[in-house]
């Protein structure tokens, strides 16, 4: 079945950067495109960027341009989302999902920002 | 960017009622609209595509409709699993956004 499985949670300070990452199984890594989307607490889902897994072209939320970025590596069938120059507003469940509409989606990541 | 705007933020209902929520866009988005349905502690799952086109495994009390601004997702009979937190989004154009959720609760 298709499933895409995040690496774990992260507890960063402010001012650092995360990587997090989003292993496919399941389908042809190449036929779609990985999106990123966050959700902070209490708060709506945020869409941030997608990267295409065929040609790695990427499109980034103008809200998060010049901080993150993403990438993927078609030999691991994974992608990757770096976020930079975190504050506390960072903190957040940060998720992955395959194609537009989103489906399916990860597990999620839980990154925290905290002095 | 386009405003997503649902109602009501919050909706009891009791097992076996029939539910609407509603989702406004800012601008026309023609049918490029998605459902979510997400239980706490959880991933949201796709319900609904293109404003009204069911995914493959989703309940078909599940149904969308609309186009333009205005779109509804209906829940013919509520079931148990359903009482989650529901959210739209649009994929018209960048950047996608989301509405800010209706939560379903057991009245």
């Amino acid at each position: 079945q298709v499933q895409l499985v995040q690496s774990g949670a992260e507890v960063k300070k402010p001012g650092a950067s995360v990587k997090v990452s989003c292993k496919a199984s399941g389908y042809t890594f190449s036929t779609y495109v990985i999106q990123w989307v966050r959700q902070a607490p209490g708060q709506r889902l945020e869409w941030m960027g997608w990267i295409s897994a065929a040609n790695g072209d990427t499109k980034y939320s103008q809200r998060f341009q010049g901080r993150v970025t993403i990438t993927r590596d078609t030999s691991a069938s994974t992608a990757y989302m770096e976020l930079s120059s975190l504050g506390s507003e960072d903190t957040a469940v940060y998720y992955c999902a395959r194609g537009s509409p989103f489906d399916p989606w990860g597990q999620g990541t839980l990154v925290t920002v905290s002095s | 960017d386009i405003q997503m705007t649902q109602s009501p933020s919050t909706l009891s209902a009791s097992v076996g009622d029939r539910v609407t929520i509603t989702c406004r866009a800012s601008q026309s988005i023609s049918s490029s609209l998605a459902w979510y349905q997400q239980e706490p502690g959880k991933a949201p799952k796709l319900l609904i595509y293109k404003a009204s086109s069911l995914e493959s495994g989703v309940p078909s009390r599940f149904s969308g409709s609309g186009s333009g601004t205005e779109f509804t997702l209906t829940i013919s009979s509520l079931q148990p699993d359903d009482f989650a937190t529901y959210y739209c989004q649009h994929y018209h154009s960048y950047p996608y956004t989301f509405g800010q959720g209706t939560k379903l609760e057991i009245k």
